[in-house]
């Protein structure tokens, strides 16, 4: 089975800090994609990263950067020198190589930066 | 211009009522999905649509109904509605239907069923 655990519901930081969102996942197959969501206020998702399972270097986006390690089934997001505009739910997200395109999230963790 | 549009955006109806979410994106994708997020903020998958033919179907209610006219667009008609059904629904697509292709989201529309 298939499965994504966001173990933080909640985070509160203020703003500058540093602060790392934690995603393990589970699956026995060998080709799936890892995914992060961004849900803001307003209540859109919105795409930020996505992730084969064939490529563990680490990516970098601005303030943005994910760290994958296959040994640990883990996909970490860290926002660096947070700013109030990254309070959202964050959700982690995982696809199964397959024929079908199901996404299966997390709980969500709802990070609130604090001015 | 919109990628990808619900409408509308808010719901809100009676029990017992039949209402539908409409659906369009013009990304010129060809998967279309419906996704439901309940009060708690879980999201999961409901149907999903490769050039008109249905090749998702989660553990749904048949009072569910999906309808893809084209593969620009992707309807949700839902009958005798219940409680249980208020939820923010979200529409999504993506070029193909891997694993590998990214989705993207509708605003989605929120239903509150009194």
């Amino acid at each position: 089975a298939q499965k994504v655990t966001q173990a933080q519901t909640e985070i509160s930081v203020v703003e500058k800090e540093d602060v790392t969102l934690d995603c393990v996942y589970e699956t026995r197959d060998t080709t799936y994609y890892l995914f992060w969501y961004k849900q803001p206020p307003s209540g859109e998702l919105v795409f930020l990263i996505r992730r084969n399972s064939f490529d563990e270097q680490n990516e970098i986006s601005g303030r943005y950067s994910w760290n994958f390690q296959k040994s640990t089934s883990s996909f970490n997001f860290t926002i660096t020198a947070s700013q109030v505009v990254d309070s959202a739910v964050y959700f982690c997200a995982l696809i199964v190589g397959g024929a079908t395109n199901k996404l299966i999230f997390g709980t969500g963790t709802l990070l609130a930066v604090q001015p | 211009d919109t990628a990808v549009s619900q409408t509308p955006k808010y719901l809100v109806t009676q029990m017992g009522n039949d209402k539908s979410i409409k659906c369009e994106q013009n990304l010129g994708h060809d998967t279309m999905y419906w996704y439901k997020q309940d009060s708690k903020k879980f999201l999961k998958i409901m149907f999903s649509y490769n050039n008109k033919e249905l090749i998702i179907n989660e553990t749904v209610p048949n009072r569910f109904s999906p309808k893809s006219p084209d593969k620009a667009h992707l309807n949700l008609h839902i009958n005798s509605l219940e409680l249980g059904d208020s939820a923010v629904y979200f529409c999504a697509s993506s070029h193909g239907r891997s694993g590998a292709n990214v989705l993207t989201f509708g605003a989605g529309s929120r239903l509150t069923v009194l």
